[in-house]
């Protein structure tokens, strides 16, 4: 498996809650992205981050935050979770972008009450 | 919009029996088609790449095929096992783009 490590891998937090879920590789890979995945709906992009300190929104972004201050670190922060928030949360990393192949973490499985 | 279509949504077959999943993709300009397989509660994991040449690509039982002028692919599963249970997932890429965009995948259920 690539080295690509997510945590925590299951949170239950409450409505209006900060919670900040880690990704975390050791392939030294340029790219790195945030999905999350429901029933019905497959994945889809919160955000994406294409070098440090660079990142890009996703087709479903609302409510998200990101940061990516060292390359092998993309941190998701929910500023303030909402019950459409619960979720399966996949970090994926690639090497030339979405030219190549994804790698994916674990997920995290995140319920908000 | 780009987008990427599969059928059937779910799929239920016997231990040893040969099955085909399709996707379909008005991504453009094309630049290349990827098949993943995703297993209860991990992350997907790429089976095949297609790039606009080619048509058919094989991993073992798995053999995706390409058709770059109606857009279409499909994957071919030869022999069923029961750890071909799983979630099928299409994913096709853009010339330039750094973001795939991914099918909704099919469910696919293999009993013996």
């Amino acid at each position: 498996d690539a080295g690509i490590t997510q945590s925590p891998r299951h949170k239950v937090t409450e409505t209006g809650t900060p919670v900040t879920l880690r990704c975390h590789q050791t392939e030294n890979h340029r790219y790195m992205y945030w999905y999350r995945q429901d029933p019905g709906h497959g994945l889809r992009l919160i955000h994406y981050s294409y070098g440090v300190k660079d990142t890009d929104k996703g087709e479903v972004s609302d409510g998200y935050s990101v940061s990516r201050s060292k390359t092998e670190d993309f941190l998701l922060t929910l500023e303030s979770a909402t019950s459409s928030q619960t979720s399966v949360y996949f970090c994926a990393i690639s090497e030339s972008g979405g030219q190549g192949e994804q790698f994916f973490g674990p997920g995290t499985r995140l319920t908000v009450l | 919009k780009n987008q990427v279509e599969q059928s059937p949504q779910s799929l239920i077959i016997l231990e040893g029996k040969n099955c085909t999943l399709q996707c379909n993709y008005t991504v453009s300009p094309f630049s290349n088609l990827r098949w993943y397989k995703q297993d209860t509660g991990r992350g997907p994991v790429s089976l095949t790449i297609m790039t606009f040449s080619e048509n058919t690509k094989s991993n073992g039982r798995y053999t995706a095929t390409l058709d770059a002028d109606t857009k279409q692919s499909s994957l071919h599963i030869t022999a069923s096992q029961l750890s071909d249970s799983a979630s099928y997932i299409c994913v096709v890429t853009s010339g330039g783009s750094y973001i795939p965009t991914f099918g909704r995948g099919t469910s696919l259920i293999v009993h013996p």
